[in-house]
Order: C-alpha cells, then sequence, then structure tokens
C-alpha cells in the first residue's frame, strides 16, 4: 500500500522556466496539501484541494502559481517562470475523511533548484 | 490568523534523558499535529489532538484547548529521536520547528 507520492524528488531549472510537482495522495485520500519549505525555514502552507476543487489557496502566491487536482489523476503544482526565490522543498500531504479531523501523510518532498 | 509558537529552538539532551518540547498558539482550533522532520528532509505525522492526551511508544502528546497549549513529550530519549520536532493547527500554520539533538 503505497503513501503518498511526490514526483520528481530533485528538479532543476533554469529562471524563466516552468516547474510541475506531481502528487499522487494515499489510496482513499480525496483531501490534497501543499507545503512549501524554503532553505532554513519553516513549513508554509500554499494550498488545499478536495478533487477538482480547490478549497483555501490562502498561501498561494497570487503570480505564476497554480494547483489542480482532476477527478483523475495526480495532484499538480504548477509553477510559471521561476525565479531564483522559488528554490525550496514542496510537500505534499493528504488526510481522508472531514477536513480538520483527518490525519495528515505527507510525501518525501520535491526539491525544486532554480539556476 | 492563528499564530504558533515552539519552544526551545534548539535542545540538546544526553541519551536517557526526558524530553519536553511546547507548543502555543492564539486562536481555539479543533485540531493540532505533531510532525517530526528529519535531516534527510522527510516528514512524518506523530500525532493529531483535539483534547486530552495520546501516548505511541515513548512519545506522549497532550493538549489544554482552555489555555491553547500543547506538549510533545520524549521518555528514554535515544540518538535516533534526533530531528526537527514541528507543531502545526489545522494543517494549515505550523510552528518553527524545535531542533532536537540527542548525544549517545
Amino acid at each position: 500500500n503505497a503513501g503518498v507520492m511526490q514526483n520528481p524528488r530533485h528538479l532543476v531549472r533554469r529562471r524563466g522556466q516552468e516547474a510541475r510537482l506531481r502528487c499522487s495522495p494515499m489510496k482513499g485520500h480525496s483531501h490534497v496539501y501543499w507545503y512549501r519549505q524554503l532553505p532554513e525555514e519553516g513549513l508554509k502552507f500554499m494550498v488545499y484541494l478536495q478533487k477538482e476543487n480547490i478549497i483555501d489557496e490562502s498561501g498561494m502566491p497570487k503570480e505564476r502559481f497554480s494547483a489542480e487536482f482532476p477527478k483523475e489523476g495526480p495532484s499538480i503544482l504548477r509553477i510559471q517562470q521561476v525565479v531564483r526565490g522559488d528554490s525550496a522543498a514542496y510537500f505534499c500531504a493528504s488526510s481522508p475523511g472531514v477536513p480538520n479531523t483527518g490525519e495528515l501523510f505527507f510525501g518525501e518532498g520535491s526539491r525544486l533548484t532554480v539556476l | 490568523k492563528n499564530e504558533v509558537e515552539q519552544s526551545p529552538q534548539n535542545l540538546t539532551a544526553q541519551e536517557g534523558e526526558f524530553i519536553t518540547i511546547n507548543c502555543s498558539y492564539s486562536v481555539g482550533i479543533s485540531a493540532l499535529h505533531w510532525l517530526q522532520q528529519h535531516p534527510g528532509g522527510g516528514i512524518v505525522s506523530l500525532f493529531m489532538l483535539s483534547s486530552g492526551k495520546k501516548k505511541h511508544g515513548r512519545l506522549i502528546a497532550t493538549i489544554n484547548i482552555q489555555e491553547k497549549h500543547s506538549s510533545l513529550h520524549i521518555t528514554a530519549s535515544h540518538p535516533r529521536d534526533s530531528a526537527v520536532y514541528i507543531c502545526a493547527v489545522e494543517k494549515l500554520t505550523f510552528g518553527t520547528g524545535t531542533r532536537l539533538t540527542i548525544i549517545p
């Protein structure tokens, strides 16, 4: 029974390119959260999604960042026109059930380096 | 917006010592999470609490809803417990973490 799967584990992009990070939640989980951890900093919430719906995107930068969780397939965090400040570890977590009552299960993270 | 504070920020202890990490938050919540992040970066969920106390092996987590405070305790600490411990409220707001180092 696979846990939360994130890929790629490591991604290198040049400034101006696009980064796509994928997250497959645990089987049976319909809630996905994305978090960002800048170097030497704490975790920051970005976005909370359920299948086909963005529930809370209050932590997402207003420009260049988008997220989706389609009916079929993984959740995608997309960063357009990356800048050096986007270099960070991006973690996905999934949870079953009703919001705020389910335990969180984390993926291993995707580490983005922008050259 | 909930503010979450953890203390201490860094903690070094000898193997076998009893460890306490504290977390305070400013706004009432329905759930609080304790997470463990190892040096390699992976994150593991240790506990989810909405009231009272939970125990898992040598780890104990407590929460006082009225005082808006939670503690994570580690009994008989071991070098493999060395990690960053993070408190999170409502899955949305995180403390800055407590870096724990257990010396053999």
